[in-house]
């Protein structure tokens, strides 16, 4: 059973469209994340909710908005993309927030802007 | 804040070389401190952890140890083999509601 799962884990698509990933976890974890990866391998937090709420917002234009219907998913939307967009996507979940306590990650969502 | 400093890569190997890679941190109070894999294509897998200072994180012959007096957690093993070719990630968490920071990563080739 997949304990992160994001979709898609590709996506291709044009400058100035919107997109979403979604992202669900079966851990019955508090807690979930999104970071990005840009083309240097470089990780860094973007959003964080705890229980629904947000907890962590990082400096991320306005137009990345996420929403976290429920403690088990957190959806990533994005509008009118821009080529520097380009990056991988990865969202994660963890119980509580404590220092202690693993972080897992999904497998990650390739998102292309052409 | 918080940061973490990661030797620069790529390390290049032979299979069943001894492997280290280095890593420092700069943190205030008593964090925890992760190592991550990412496999080619992959996404991320904790490796191993060690959530207080003289402890030793192991996981596949990989091991670290959290050293408070040097503030570092060097990733070392044994043996290499070609399938350990990954990139790795030194990691640092604080208490309470903090995110995780990631060094910059490590790449990994190891050859037959």
């Amino acid at each position: 059973d997949t304990a992160v799962s994001q979709t898609p884990k590709y996506l291709v698509t044009q400058m100035g469209n919107d997109k979403s990933i979604k992202c669900e976890q079966n851990l019955g974890h508090d807690t979930m994340y999104w970071y990005k990866q840009d083309s240097k391998k470089f990780l860094k937090i973007m959003f964080s909710y705890n229980n629904k709420e947000l907890i962590i917002n990082e400096t991320v234009p306005n137009r990345f908005s996420p929403k976290s219907p429920d403690k088990a998913h957190l959806n990533l939307h994005i509008n009118s993309l821009e080529l520097g967009d380009s990056a991988v996507y990865f969202c994660a979940s963890s119980q509580e927030a404590g220092s202690g306590n693993t972080i897992y990650f999904g497998e990650g969502s390739w998102l292309t802007v052409v | 804040g918080n940061s973490v400093t990661q030797m620069e890569g790529p390390v290049t190997l032979s299979e069943e070389a001894f492997l280290t890679i280095n890593c420092t941190y700069t943190a205030t109070g008593y964090p925890s401190l992760f190592w991550y894999v990412q496999y080619p294509g992959e996404g991320l897998q904790l490796l191993l952890k060690a959530t207080k200072a003289d402890d030793k994180g192991s996981n596949k012959g990989f091991e670290a140890t959290y050293r408070k007096e040097t503030t570092s957690f060097h990733l070392e093993k044994g043996s290499v083999q070609v399938s350990d070719s990954a990139v790795y990630f030194c990691a640092l968490k604080g208490t309470g509601f903090q995110k995780l920071v990631f060094g910059t990563g490590t790449r990994l080739l190891v050859s037959p």
